[in-house]
Formats: C-alpha cells, sequence, structure tokens
C-alpha cells in the first residue's frame, strides 16, 4: 500500500520570505500524481499544485513550486514570497495513475504552517 | 457552476442516533468520494462511488456505516447507532472522469455527544 509522510508538523517563515515543506512517498507504482493541497481554517480543501510522475520538469504555479525527486520518493513544495494568506494547514497526497489502479488520494498527516507579519 | 455542495456543515448527534451526511457533486461530474478527517490528522479515504454503483468501499469501517450515490438527487453518507469515535470532518470530493483531478466541499463537521 502507498504511504505518504510528511515529517514537519509545523512550519513557521516571515512574510516576505522562502520556506520549504518537506513530503515522501512509498510507492511500487511508476505511474502516479502528486499533489499538495492547503487547508486554511475554513476548513475548504484547496489544491495548490499538481504533478504527473511521467513529468521530469518540476511544476510551478505563481509563486508555489515543487522539488520532485522520483527516485528519492521526495516531493516538498516551496513558496516563495510567503503571504498572510498562506497560513494554513499543507497537505501532501499521492495518487495511483495506473490503469484499473484505485483512484483514492492517500494523504500525509499535514504541515501546519504559520506565517509571522 | 457551483462548487461541490455538503450539507450540513455541522450536525451534532447524540449517541445511538443516526447521522446523514449529503453531498451534491459539481455539475457534471459523476465520480463522488468521501474522505473522513480526524482531528489533528489527514484526510483518510472511505468509499469512492459512481452513479448507482460502488466502485471502491476499501475505506469504509464493516459496521454502522454505509453510501450511497443514487441515479438522481447528492450522494449519502450514512452513520448509524453512531459513537464518539465516529466525530470527524468528513469531506466529500467529486470528479468528472476517471484520473480527472478531484474538487473537494467545505465538509461536514460531525460531533457525537
Amino acid at each position: 500500500a502507498q504511504t505518504v509522510t510528511q515529517s514537519q508538523p509545523e512550519m513557521s517563515v516571515q512574510e516576505a520570505e522562502t520556506v520549504t515543506l518537506s513530503c515522501t512517498y512509498d510507492t511500487s507504482e511508476s505511474d502516479y500524481y502528486l499533489f499538495w493541497y492547503k487547508q486554511p481554517p475554513s476548513r475548504q480543501m484547496i489544491l495548490v499544485i499538481r504533478q504527473e510522475a511521467y513529468k521530469q520538469q518540476n511544476a510551478t504555479e505563481n509563486r508555489f513550486s515543487v522539488n520532485f525527486q522520483k527516485a528519492a520518493k521526495s516531493f516538498s513544495l516551496k513558496i516563495s514570497d510567503s503571504q498572510l494568506g498562506d497560513a494554513a494547514m499543507y497537505f501532501c497526497a499521492y495518487r495511483s495513475a495506473a490503469q484499473g489502479g484505485s483512484e483514492k488520494l492517500v494523504f500525509g498527516k499535514g504541515t501546519k504552517l504559520t506565517v509571522n507579519p | 457552476n457551483a462548487g461541490v455542495m455538503q450539507n450540513p456543515r455541522h450536525l451534532v448527534r447524540r449517541r445511538g442516533q443516526e447521522a446523514r451526511l449529503r453531498c451534491s457533486p459539481m455539475k457534471g461530474h459523476s465520480h463522488v468520494y468521501w474522505y473522513r478527517q480526524l482531528p489533528e490528522e489527514g484526510l483518510k479515504f472511505m468509499v469512492y462511488l459512481q452513479k448507482e454503483n460502488i466502485i471502491d468501499e476499501s475505506g469504509m469501517p464493516k459496521e454502522r456505516f454505509s453510501a450511497e450515490f443514487p441515479k438522481e438527487g447528492p450522494s449519502i453518507l450514512r452513520i448509524q447507532q453512531v459513537v464518539r469515535g465516529d466525530s470527524a470532518a468528513y469531506f466529500c470530493a467529486s470528479s468528472p472522469l476517471i484520473s480527472a483531478e478531484a474538487f473537494f466541499g467545505q465538509g461536514t463537521r460531525l460531533t457525537v455527544v
């Protein structure tokens, strides 16, 4: 079974600075998706960024980028120019892309990000 | 196009009562997923449904929990004879087809007293 591990329960960053959130995963599959979701206090799960495992290029969405290391099974999220609105829980998630594979998302336990003014 | 709608947002039940959680997927989405989030935890998969079919229920507790997604109307997650340990946030997500991105609702927070 696939597992996702987020080793940092809490992180903090100064406004306008850069922070990196760590995520590692375990799978025997070669074809999959990886996601970072943001959960603010409103509880809404918001997709931040998505990476397909077959793509070597790291995904980027504005101030958010990932460092995807397939061999190391590592998928870290970098937030540049941090803003107060970035404060939230961040969840790393895995989903199989194999034909006939499970459609479910497997989540890590999350990292609580605090942004200090 | 309205997002995934879950209701109620908050639900309080006494031990032994039944809880019914509703999820209306986004328009055009025929795939629904239910997840449970315990305090200080990530989301855990419960069940995956398509219209009138349960595709994967590997995360559902064997007793007291059931889910349906009828041809017409919302998907329902039903918990019978609730216990304190059922207190959690329950999230629904929907997608239009297999392997597409899933969109989440705002969740229902169930409190069992």
